[in-house]
Formats: structure tokens, C-alpha cells, sequence
């Protein structure tokens, strides 16, 4: 079984500041996939960022990038130069080979207050 | 413009009455799954599809059903709906492992069952 941990469950940043949103994850996989999508007030899943566990550098998107330790299963979420339009839900999650399917297992969310 | 549509947006119902959520792909995915979203769990995948007649149970598949006739439309079916599935529900799409991982939400569901 694969899970996925998000132990912030509300973070708060100023606009303009930087900040890290926590995920954790067990797999026995050696090849998987991890993302974050961003859910906004409108409920809709928006990806953010991927990244391919075989590759060791880190993958970016503008204000977005990740902290990848693939031996400590941890893959962190750094925004920088934080937006109003930012404050969202967050999910991590884990794209896994179960031998039968490619199944996406999500963390319980951690949602992000921007303020002025 | 590539999209997962549901339908209907907002549904308010009564306990035991059938309904089915529509799921429809533009992207000729061969890979779609259903997940329903609870405050504080996340989302948990209800039902999944490698293709067409190809289905199999997610983490939490009591009380739905799926059917996958055609490549585009994944379609959930509550036979009995119960409060306990008041929800938001989204369908997702994506191509199959190997190829276009990355998976594709629909504008969600809200379900609420009285």
C-alpha cells in the first residue's frame, strides 16, 4: 500500500514571502510519479507540479518548485514571492504502479492563507 | 480545448433514490477513475478504469458502480444513495501508465443526500 502525509494541516504567509508546504510518502515502488494540485475556493483541481522519481533534480514551474529527497521519501512544496491568488487547498500526492493499475493516492491537504 | 466534464454540477436528492454522475474525455484517455473528496480525508479513489469494459475498485467503492462502454464516458451510479455519501465527487482522466501520467480533474460534483 502507498500513503501519502501532509502534517500541516493550515499555513498562513505573507504576500511577497516564501513558503514550504510538507508532504511525506511510503511507496515500495521504485518508479512513481508525485504532484501537487492546488485547490482554489471554486473546488476545481489545478496541477501545479510533477515530478518523475527517477529524475534527481528538482522540477520548477515560475514560483513553483520542489524539494525531492527521494531517500527520505519527503517532497516539499516551496512557493515563492506568494500571491494573493496562491491561497488555496494544497494536495500532495503519489502516482503508483500497484502491478494492475496506476493508482493516485492523495494526502489529506494542506491549505494555504495569504495575507496582505 | 482538451476537458473532463461532469454532470450535474449540484445535485440534492433523497435517500434510495437512483442517480447516475456523468463523466465525458475529449483526450482519448484510455485511463479514468472516480474519487470522492471529504473534509479532512482527501481525496480516495471510488472506482477506476484501465479501458473500455475494464473496471476495478478504488479504496472506498461501497454503494457506487461504474460502467465503461465507451472510451470517453465513465459514468458513477449511487443504486441506493444514503446521507453518508453526501460528498464532492470528481472524475479524472489521463493516458495509460508510461505514457501522459498526469491525471485530469473534472470540475467536481456536490452531492447532497437527504
Amino acid at each position: 500500500a502507498q500513503t501519502v502525509t501532509q502534517s500541516q494541516p493550515e499555513m498562513s504567509v505573507q504576500e511577497a514571502e516564501t513558503v514550504t508546504l510538507s508532504c511525506t510518502y511510503d511507496t515500495s515502488e521504485s518508479d512513481y510519479y508525485l504532484f501537487w494540485y492546488k485547490q482554489p475556493p471554486s473546488r476545481q483541481m489545478i496541477l501545479v507540479i510533477r515530478q518523475e522519481a527517477y529524475k534527481q533534480q528538482n522540477a520548477t514551474e515560475n514560483r513553483f518548485s520542489v524539494n525531492f529527497q527521494k531517500a527520505a521519501k519527503s517532497f516539499s512544496l516551496k512557493i515563492s514571492d506568494s500571491q494573493l491568488g496562491d491561497a488555496a487547498m494544497y494536495f500532495c500526492a503519489l502516482l503508483g504502479d500497484t502491478g494492475t493499475a496506476s493508482k493516485l493516492t492523495f494526502g489529506t491537504g494542506t491549505r494555504l492563507q495569504v495575507t496582505l | 480545448e482538451a476537458q473532463v466534464t461532469q454532470n450535474p454540477r449540484y445535485l440534492i436528492t433523497v435517500t434510495g433514490k437512483k442517480l447516475t454522475v456523468t463523466c465525458s474525455q475529449n483526450m482519448n484517455h484510455e485511463y479514468m477513475s472516480w474519487y470522492r473528496q471529504d473534509p479532512g480525508l482527501g481525496l480516495r479513489q471510488i472506482y477506476y478504469s484501465m479501458n473500455v469494459e475494464v473496471t476495478d475498485k478504488g479504496d472506498v467503492p461501497e454503494g457506487y458502480k461504474v460502467s465503461r462502454k465507451e472510451k470517453r464516458n465513465f459514468p458513477l451510479i449511487l443504486e441506493s444513495p444514503s446521507p453518508n455519501q453526501t460528498s464532492l465527487y470528481f472524475c479524472a482522466s489521463s493516458g495509460v501508465w508510461g505514457g501522459a501520467e498526469t491525471q485530469y480533474f473534472g470540475p467536481g460534483t456536490r452531492l447532497l443526500v437527504l
